[in-house]
């Protein structure tokens, strides 16, 4: 079955670490995209790549960095610097003017 | 500043009932809206979808409606399930643009009961 895997489901690390979650996709589709919700707030755009090794900065990447070497792979690095990591993150992917497929998500708790 | 607003956070309706979820944006120039269901420990998945040519669309038990002089788009769901339980995003965009363009509301946490 086609579809996005998102890896581990649940994380947990110490403040000043960087930590980098997994996202593969298998539907082929060009565009991929990471996604942060917060409790009471909608989905917020971190960063998207519409073609491989390329990307582009969403609404709140500050503190984040991403690869994109592979159309199936989309892996997003949350590094020391952001202030408010622990979030529920989310990966999705889509044709070009697709509707978006996504991902079960990572929990990631910062302490 | 909040573009699409859920005003209402959660919703109970028994089972066999209608379901009416809203959502309100301030954009203007927003033109396509979706909806989008989220289980528990899952991620959203796309529901339905309206461009601004229409004022409704169904599909099957969902209808959305759009009101564009009142920049309000509601759906409704009849009869409610207790599968249908979930939380409810509504999202819009300029054109049917790729998702980087989407904004989504904060979401409507629904509960049918049986």
């Amino acid at each position: 079955d086609g579809g996005i895997t998102q890896s581990p489901k649940y994380l947990f690390r110490k403040e000043g670490q960087n930590v980098t979650l997994s996202c593969e996709q298998n539907l082929n589709h060009d565009a991929m995209y990471w996604y942060r919700q917060d409790p009471g707030q909608g989905l917020r755009l971190i960063y998207y790549s519409q073609i491989v090794n390329d990307f582009q900065k969403g609404d709140i990447a500050e503190g984040y960095s991403v690869s994109r070497e592979k159309k199936e792979s989309f892996p997003l690095t949350v590094t020391s610097a952001q202030k408010n990591p622990t979030a529920f993150y989310l990966c999705a992917s889509s044709t070009t003017f697709g509707h978006l497929h996504f991902g079960n998500g990572t929990r990631l708790t910062v302490t | 500043d909040q573009q699409v607003k859920q005003n209402s956070p959660s919703l109970s309706v028994q089972e066999g009932r209608i379901s009416i979820l809203n959502c309100d944006y301030t954009n203007s120039m927003f033109d396509y809206f979706l909806w989008y269901k989220k289980y528990p420990a899952e991620g959203p998945t796309f529901l339905i979808s309206i461009s601004s040519i229409k004022d409704k669309n169904e599909d099957g038990r969902f209808t959305v409606f759009l009101n564009k002089s009142a920049k309000h788009l509601s759906l409704h769901i009849v009869p409610s399930q207790p599968g249908d339980s979930a939380v409810y995003f509504c999202a819009a965009s300029v054109g049917k643009s790729s998702g980087d363009k989407l904004t989504f509301g904060t979401g409507t946490r629904l509960a049918v009961r049986p």
